[in-house]
């Protein structure tokens, strides 16, 4: 059974920096044909893709917001790590990881999501 | 960065009707890279169809999907009390840049 869980901080400061873990099971990082996506969405709004990752370690982030974000991975440890500096509160939302399949870029399988809040 | 426009915003329709939600996108895209996600309330997305029409694993056959170029479509042709929901579609481009729709709310009328 293919799982992916989100960990990380309910509350987070103005300016501070948000780390976020994506742990997945039931594949592996090392899979060529499937990658690691993160996605936010702030209340009673859209979708908003983030960042992926995949195998070889490609990655690509969300232009508006690609100075404030880092994607990494660790195989080993079947983790995705998502970090976004200088956090605002329109930066409030729910943020999901899914994984990303490379056949047709769609995402098959998400994580419940994990609800971060901006406030001082 | 391609944008992608859904259309209408909310659509009012009973049990048993059909529904047609539209996504126009600013500038041509794969087919191959539109796919189209379903939302519930408190509940993370779930992807209905794949390369513009290939329905993903335990989709009902009533959920289809059609266009080519900027214009996609997800027609639900009866629909069920449990298809009441927010559907969002999604491209992948060129960059590569990865985005989604506003959305298309399905309202019991």
């Amino acid at each position: 059974q293919v799982t992916l869980k989100e960990s990380g901080p309910v509350l987070v400061k103005p300016t501070e920096t948000l780390t976020l873990t994506c742990t997945v099971s039931g594949f592996s990082l090392s899979n060529a044909r499937m990658g690691v996506s993160w996605i936010r969405q702030p209340p009673g709004k859209a979708l908003e893709w983030l960042a992926h990752i995949f195998s070889n370690d490609e990655k690509s982030y969300s232009t508006s917001l690609k100075s404030r974000l880092t994607i990494s991975k660790d195989t080993s440890k079947s983790q995705v790590v998502l970090t976004m500096t200088n956090m605002d509160p329109v930066d409030t939302a729910t943020y999901y990881c899914a994984r990303i399949r490379t056949h047709h870029y769609g995402m098959d399988v998400w994580g419940q999501g994990t609800t971060v809040t901006v406030s001082s | 960065e391609i944008v992608l426009t859904q259309s209408p915003g909310t659509l009012s329709l009973s049990p048993g009707e059909r529904a047609t939600l539209s996504c126009r996108a600013s500038q041509s895209v794969s087919s191959s890279y539109l796919a189209w996600y379903q939302q519930k309330p408190g509940q993370a997305p779930r992807l209905l169809i794949y390369g513009a029409s290939s329905r993903a694993t335990g989709i009902p056959d009533r959920f289809s999907g059609s266009g080519s170029g900027t214009d996609f479509t997800l027609t639900i042709s009866r629909l069920e009390p449990e298809d009441f929901a927010v559907y969002y579609c999604q491209q992948y481009g060129s960059s590569p840049q990865l985005t989604f729709g506003g959305g298309t709310k399905v309202e019991i009328k």
